[in-house]
């Protein structure tokens, strides 16, 4: 079945300074979905990449999907408090869009 | 659109209570997906539906656990009897497929406590 491994575990940055998280499967993926969590509250659906070399951005935040289709990182641009959170990957374990499995998560704390 | 809408948001029960965790999807959606979230095991799907059918529950736990869904906008989570370690956030999600870009869109939750 597929696994997805995500690094780092957790993340301290300074206000202003960016990041990156890594999101590594042992299988191709077929569609790789990235979400934040904040403690208590839901998932937020950030972005979803199927193309291999695709890469979408919303506002400071941007995903990338390697060509392979087995690596996706998520990039953050000069962050702020407000992009504290759990950052989550999540791709389709059979090779489609619906029965997700996740990593473990990378939980980020951006200090003022 | 609401989203998904998910009750109760918060439970507290005695162990060998019975627990009903309720989830009303985004409408139009045709799939249904409960998930469990503990910090030892991270995000775990339990059951997906398609149309109101249950399409895979390989990741139910054991009997104790049973998921239903009467109709399009309406499912139900039932842990009978529930033990501490049902302890967890439970979150319903739903998908309207390609038609929604396949995105999957989450509630925010039912936390469960079992003493």
């Amino acid at each position: 079945s597929q696994e997805l491994e995500q690094s780092p575990q957790s993340l301290i940055v300074q206000e202003g300074k960016n990041l990156t998280i890594n999101c590594t499967s042992s299988k191709t993926l077929y569609g790789l979905y990235w979400y934040k969590q904040k403690y208590g509250e839901g998932l937020i659906f950030l972005m979803m990449l199927q193309k291999g070399g695709e890469e979408k951005s919303h506002e400071k935040i941007t995903a990338k999907l390697d060509e392979k289709k087995q690596q996706s990182s998520l990039h953050i641009t000069a962050s702020q408090p407000s992009h504290a959170g759990i950052y989550l990957c999540g791709a389709d374990k059979d090779g489609g869009y619906n029965k997700l499995i996740f990593g473990a998560g990378t939980r980020l704390a951006v200090h003022p | 659109d609401a989203g998904v809408i998910q009750s109760p948001r918060h439970e507290v029960t005695e162990m060998g209570q019975e627990v009903t965790l309720r989830c009303k999807p985004i409408s139009g959606h045709n799939s249904l997906f409960w998930y469990r979230q503990t910090m030892m095991r991270g995000l775990e799907l339990l059951i997906y539906f398609n149309n109101n059918v249950p399409i895979d529950d390989s990741g139910m736990p054991e009997d104790r656990f049973s998921a239903k869904m009467p109709n399009a906008s309406f499912s139900t989570l039932k842990i009978q009897p529930s033990e501490p370690r049902d302890s967890a956030v439970y979150f319903c999600a739903s998908s309207g497929g390609q038609l929604s870009g396949n995105t999957i869109y989450f509630g925010e939750g039912s936390w469960l406590t079992v003493v």
